[in-house]
C-alpha cells in the first residue's frame, strides 16, 4: 500500500522552464511534508519542506504548494538548471510527538536538457 | 561532522551467505534509520532507532533480517541467509529533533 504517490518516473524539461514534480498522499494524518533530491551514487539530500498549515513554502528557485483538500502537493524549479537533474523524492510524516517516520515515494527523475 | 557514514559502500555476496551493512550516525543524532531503495518500491522505511532502541520495526521484510544500535554511534542491518530479492541499495539515515534527516552514501547489495 504506496501511501505516498509519485505517479511520473520521469520528466524532461528544457533549460530555463518551469519543472513541476507531483505527489499524491492518501494518509490524511500526513501534517508534514518534504522533498529530497538525490544524485546518482548519494544519498537523499533535503531540499524544502512544508508544514500543514501553510499552502506554500518557497526557497529561491524551489517553491512547494500543498493541497490538503486534493492531498497533493507539488515542487516547483524555476528556472530549472542542468544541474536540478536527479531525481526527487516526496516524503510525509504525521507528528505523533516522537520523531516521526519518513514515508516516501518512488522518485522522479528530473533530466534538464540543454 | 563527516556525515552519516555507511560501510561498504558495495557489496556483492552469494545467495545464503550472511551480510552486514553498517552505519554510523552523526554525532548528537538521537534517531537513526534504515531504508532500502528498489526500483518498485522506492524508499521503504525498515526500522528505526530512538537513544538506541528500536522504536518501529514494522518494515522489516522478513526474519532473516534483523538491526542492532549497540550505542548511540553505530549500528547494523544485518540479512541472514541472504536471497536475489535482497539486491537493493540500503541507506542509514540520521536526525535530531528538529532537524531534518541527513542519509548517507548507501550500501549497493548485490545477492548472486
Amino acid at each position: 500500500d504506496q501511501q505516498v504517490k509519485q505517479n511520473s518516473p520521469s520528466l524532461s524539461v528544457q533549460e530555463g522552464r518551469i519543472s513541476i514534480l507531483n505527489c499524491d498522499y492518501t494518509n490524511s494524518m500526513f501534517d508534514y511534508f518534504l522533498w529530497y533530491k538525490k544524485y546518482p551514487a548519494e544519498g537523499p539530500t533535503f531540499l524544502i519542506s512544508i508544514s500543514s498549515i501553510k499552502d506554500k513554502n518557497e526557497d529561491g528557485r524551489f517553491t512547494v504548494f500543498l493541497n490538503k483538500s486534493a492531498k497533493h502537493l507539488s515542487l516547483h524549479i524555476v528556472p530549472s538548471q542542468p544541474g536540478d537533474s536527479a531525481v526527487y523524492f516526496c516524503a510525509a510524516s504525521a507528528y505523533t510527538g516522537t520523531a516521526s517516520k519518513l514515508t516516501f515515494g518512488t522518485g522522479t527523475r528530473l533530466q534538464v536538457t540543454l | 561532522d563527516a556525515g552519516v557514514i555507511q560501510s561498504p559502500r558495495h557489496e556483492v555476496t552469494e545467495m545464503g551467505q550472511e551480510v552486514t551493512l553498517r552505519c554510523k550516525p552523526i554525532s548528537g543524532h538521537d534517531y537513526l534509520f534504515w531504508y532500502r531503495q528498489t526500483m518498485m518500491r522506492g524508499l521503504e522505511l525498515l526500522i528505526y532507532f530512538n537513544n538506541n532502541v528500536p522504536i518501529d520495526d514494522s518494515g522489516m521484510p522478513e526474519d532473516r533480517f534483523s538491526a542492532k544500535m549497540p550505542n548511540a554511534s553505530f549500528s547494523t542491518l544485518k540479512i541472514q541467509p541472504s536471497e536475489p530479492r535482497d539486491s537493493a541499495v540500503y541507506f542509514c539515515a540520521s536526525r535530531s529533533r528538529g532537524t531534518e534527516a541527513f542519509f548517507g552514501q548507501g550500501t549497493r547489495l548485490t545477492v548472486v
